[in-house]
């Protein structure tokens, strides 16, 4: 199985600064089809997580443009321009290139 | 737009097996996997395995010999059954449509293992 790590585990923030979290697997999610099948999620307390950003950088409908999203190969990196008090929760990075799916183990987003 | 409906029993007995039904609204069944994924209480994310409208399963190893999912097309709906449950099932269940992102999630369904 293809191993996601994210750090940090937790990130506490002041609304209006940025965030960033990263996320590494284990190998390339680079797939035949000359795609990348990394996304990020985020899941705000007693939610189900929804997608914030596909194939490593492409914004769900819907999602801000201040969430962005970039790297390629093994290393990702999602970016809150400026946080705000809605964006509070768990994000999760999830690679679909290879099976099973996998998912990082989570990286708590809070206040400061 | 797209909206997923879970349900199933919530309170299960060692050794008994889990049953959810996820349907789908508003949208092609056609087209998309459609997976379960858990989420045990205060940990991550966990994908258990999906489906497609021509009955195509793929399954996570670590819960294969345990785990079917089926589909419904008639109904737009599909289902995920794991036998032989014990508390380490215990979790959050959550049905989604994929395959290679997971752009819209059911509303969970708790699944607690007791005696």
């Amino acid at each position: 199985d293809i191993v996601m790590t994210q750090t940090p585990l937790s990130l506490s923030v002041t609304p209006g600064q940025p965030a960033s979290i990263s996320c590494k697997s284990s190998q390339s999610l680079l797939d035949t089809d000359g795609k990348t099948y990394l996304s990020w999620y985020l899941q705000r307390p007693g939610q189900s997580p929804h997608l914030l950003i596909y194939e490593v950088s492409r914004r769900s409908s819907g999602v801000p443009d201040r969430f962005s999203g970039s790297g390629s190969g093994t290393d990702f990196t999602l970016i809150i321009s400026r946080v705000e008090a809605d964006d509070l929760g768990l994000y999760y990075c999830m690679q679909g290139t290879h099976l099973p799916l996998t998912f990082g183990g989570g990286t708590r987003v809070d206040n400061k | 737009q797209v909206q997923l409906q879970q349900w199933g029993a919530g309170l299960l007995k060692p050794s008994e097996t889990l049953s959810l039904t996820c349907a789908v609204y508003g949208g092609s069944f056609s087209g998309n996997y459609w997976s379960w994924i858990r989420q045990p209480p205060g940990k991550g994310l966990e994908w258990i395995g999906d489906i497609n409208d021509s009955g195509r399963t793929n399954y996570s190893p670590s819960l294969e010999s345990r785990v079917t999912i089926s589909a419904d097309t008639s109904k737009n709906q599909f289902s995920l059954h794991l036998r032989s449950v014990t508390a380490a099932d215990m979790a959050v269940y959550y049905c989604a449509r994929g395959p290679l992102s997971l752009d819209y999630w059911g509303q969970g369904s708790l699944v607690t293992v007791s005696s």
